[in-house]
């Protein structure tokens, strides 16, 4: 299985400062049809189920403030919130769907500081 | 509006059966692949088990040879059944399309 691994666990950002968190997955999930990443990212918040954010590494999914951004390459990414809002108070999860046995990080809560 | 509806979560005894639903409406069901993703209490999420649009499935290590994934087509509803239940599995369940679509979840519970 292919393993995803998140950092930090928990990171404290002023409100309007940038969050980044990062995933790193032990294998290439490189989709040779399109040559594109199948990681994802989403948004979830208590009671909630989670929320798409982004795909394909780095494509906002529909509704998704443009303050949320994603990057990286080969088996290193990262989702930046480049202004963090207090509604962005949330866990995220990165995920692979390069196979159909899909895997999660472990996730990152964000808080405001 | 796209709408994932899951039901048939309850408090079940370890070793015991239970099958989840979730009815699907808002789109052509039988055009998409569909996903469960479980969700411990107070932990991430963990994929167990994905079925084609031709019906091919897979399924996680955790919950080989126990968790069966169905769909009907015809009733535009993906089903779950779960036997050999175990503490473990102590989880609320999504039904998932794609990437894009999660329901609200239902809850299970194994608890003698």
């Amino acid at each position: 299985d292919i393993v995803m691994t998140q950092s930090p666990d928990s990171l404290a950002v002023s409100l309007g400062e940038r969050a980044t968190v990062n995933c790193k997955s032990s294998q290439s999930i490189l989709y040779n049809s399109n040559n594109k990443n199948s990681l994802g990212w989403y948004q979830q918040k208590p009671g909630q189920p989670p929320k798409l954010l982004i795909y394909w590494a780095s494509t906002r999914a529909p509704g998704v403030p443009d303050r949320f951004s994603g990057s990286g390459s080969g088996t290193d990414f990262t989702l930046t919130i480049s202004s963090l809002q207090a509604e962005d108070v949330a866990f995220y999860y990165c995920q692979q769907y390069s196979t159909p046995q899909w895997t999660f990080g472990q996730g990152t809560k964000v808080e405001i500081k | 509006e796209v709408q994932l509806l899951e039901s048939g979560g309850d408090l079940i005894q370890p070793g015991g059966s239970l099958r989840l639903s979730c009815e699907v409406s808002g789109l052509t069901f039988s055009n998409y692949a569909m996903s469960w993703v479980r969700q411990a209490p107070g932990k991430g999420l963990e994929w167990i088990t994905a079925i084609s649009k031709s019906f091919k499935t897979y399924y996680a290590d955790s919950v080989k040879g126990r968790f069966t994934i169905s769909r009907d087509n015809s009733k535009n509803t993906l089903y779950l059944h779960m036997n050999s239940l175990r503490v473990e599995d102590t989880a609320v369940y999504y039904c998932v399309k794609d990437l894009d679509y999660w329901g609200q979840g239902t809850l299970v519970t194994v608890s003698s």
